[in-house]
């Protein structure tokens, strides 16, 4: 089962336009990391943030965290078409795994 | 330094066959988590192993084992293969030493169809 879904599913900007995808969960967590993973290959670390902060910045990359609304968002200033991947939020559980959700995929058109 | 590498890439096999996918981690982590990947899905974590033991496992039966070696890398191995068996295997490493989920490094998957 998934502990997060990400909304939107699918998303399509052109180049130039800021994207946000969302992601809710379902139990308390120590952690929220996001992920991409261009088409068919493995995911890529992007940030993590702790349950005791609230935003964390990476270059164009900004998150988000509300713990009491269990819900974290992602966004991608300034787009590029490069950004053209999927993004996936995932939770630990019992400090021992982590937990993906559904996944958003973002189209950027040049 | 290698980041994680999994073998082989794509490999087809009929229902009833037997698979085993390998793994190297990250230089210098030392445990290995493997996820399932359904087209179109999230990453569904399968097991992990530290030391040589599994110390989680998701919900998949029995057919599913796996073995983590002396040097930190890992097998999974799918008994008696399932058409909805066929998707993307990642192995992922980090370095918890069971102090909590870090970072994961994921290799490029295998890729398994199921006939």
């Amino acid at each position: 089962s998934q502990q997060g879904e990400e909304d939107p599913q699918a998303l399509s900007i052109q180049e130039g336009e800021n994207a946000t995808m969302n992601c809710s969960y379902k139990t308390s967590i120590n952690n929220l990391q996001w992920y991409r993973q261009n088409s068919g290959r493995g995911l890529v670390h992007l940030i993590l943030i702790r349950s005791n902060e609230r935003e964390k910045h990476s270059g164009r990359l900004r998150v988000t965290l509300d713990t009491s609304k269990k819900s974290s968002s992602l966004l991608i200033t300034a787009s590029r078409a490069a950004d053209t991947a999927s993004y996936f939020c995932a939770t630990d559980v019992n400090t021992d795994k982590l937990i993906f959700g559904t996944g958003t995929r973002l189209q950027v058109f040049p | 330094d290698a980041g994680v590498t999994q073998s082989p890439t794509h490999l087809i096999k009929t229902r009833g066959q037997q698979v085993t996918l390998r793994c190297s981690p990250k230089s210098g982590h030392d445990t290995v988590s493997w996820y399932q990947q359904a087209l179109g899905q999230g990453p569904q974590f399968i097991f992990q192993y530290y030391e040589e033991e599994e110390r989680q496992r998701g919900n998949f039966p029995d057919r599913f084992s796996g073995h983590q070696f002396p040097n930190y890398s890992s097998e999974l191995n799918v008994n008696a293969l399932l058409l909805g068996d066929s998707a993307l295997y990642l192995c992922a490493s980090s370095l918890v030493g069971g102090l909590g989920t870090g970072e994961l490094f994921f290799g490029e998957g295998s890729r398994l169809t199921v006939l």
